[in-house]
């Protein structure tokens, strides 16, 4: 089993859509988590860290669930622009390294 | 500079040969990391350097993979007697320490392709 497990997706969406991707985790010792945006051909990017009291960036908003292991993005108002592949990665335990998921590919449709 | 900087972006090789593929990372992150991602792939951790720490390299595939970081800045991953499953992009990361509480930066990274 992977450490981070993401759907693959691709969720096609039209623009102004409210899309939610998930992830969960299989080490309860990681501390940390973020969401990485990743254009196509190019290098991810943070795009917001992940906190268990939830935190929200404009249009974005991430939420992680401990007890059950469990990473939320929430994108609103889906723009053309947000089309690219969101990265869940998780942080810590015995490690000292990011742990990144696949993936969930997103295409904003006009 | 401002940004983290690898070269070559590009590199095509013969199957067999060796490849150095080379990371200059924030000035003043202490922290270096090298990932690959294969097509349709996640990012695969490869060796990470810490100070003057001893490196973790739990994620090197095999013994033809090394890495190595001088002076505490610049870093050459090298990878010798290239296989076609070698072919990624080559990924290469820093963060101001081992606590990325702002996440890592990464580098445009080298596109390796084995043929």
């Amino acid at each position: 089993r992977k450490e981070v497990e993401q759907d693959p997706g691709p969720f096609n969406v039209p623009e102004g859509a409210t899309v939610a991707f998930n992830c969960t985790y299989s080490n309860s010792a990681s501390q940390s988590f973020f969401w990485y945006r990743q254009d196509c051909r190019k290098e991810p990017k943070l795009l917001m860290s992940v906190y268990s009291s939830g935190n929200e960036d404009g249009r974005f908003t991430a939420q992680l669930n401990r007890a059950s292991q469990y990473i939320s993005l929430l994108i609103r108002d889906s723009k053309l622009s947000d089309s690219a592949t969101y990265l869940c990665v998780g942080y810590g335990g015995a490690t000292n390294k990011l742990i990144f998921g696949t993936g969930t590919l997103l295409a904003v449709q006009p | 500079g401002a940004g983290v900087s690898q070269s070559p972006s590009n590199k095509v090789t013969e199957k067999g040969k060796d490849v150095e593929l080379r990371c200059d990372p924030i000035s003043g992150h202490t922290a270096l990391y090298w990932y690959r991602q294969s097509l349709g792939q996640g990012l695969e951790f490869l060796i990470y350097f810490q100070g003057n720490s001893a490196p973790d390299k739990s994620g090197l595939p095999s013994d033809r993979f090394s890495a190595e970081r001088t002076g505490g800045s610049v870093s050459t991953l090298t990878i010798q007697r290239t296989q076609q499953e070698d072919s990624a992009v080559y990924l290469c990361a820093s963060s101001l320490d081992l606590t990325p509480a702002a996440g890592y930066t990464f580098g445009s990274g080298t596109r390796l392709t084995v043929v």
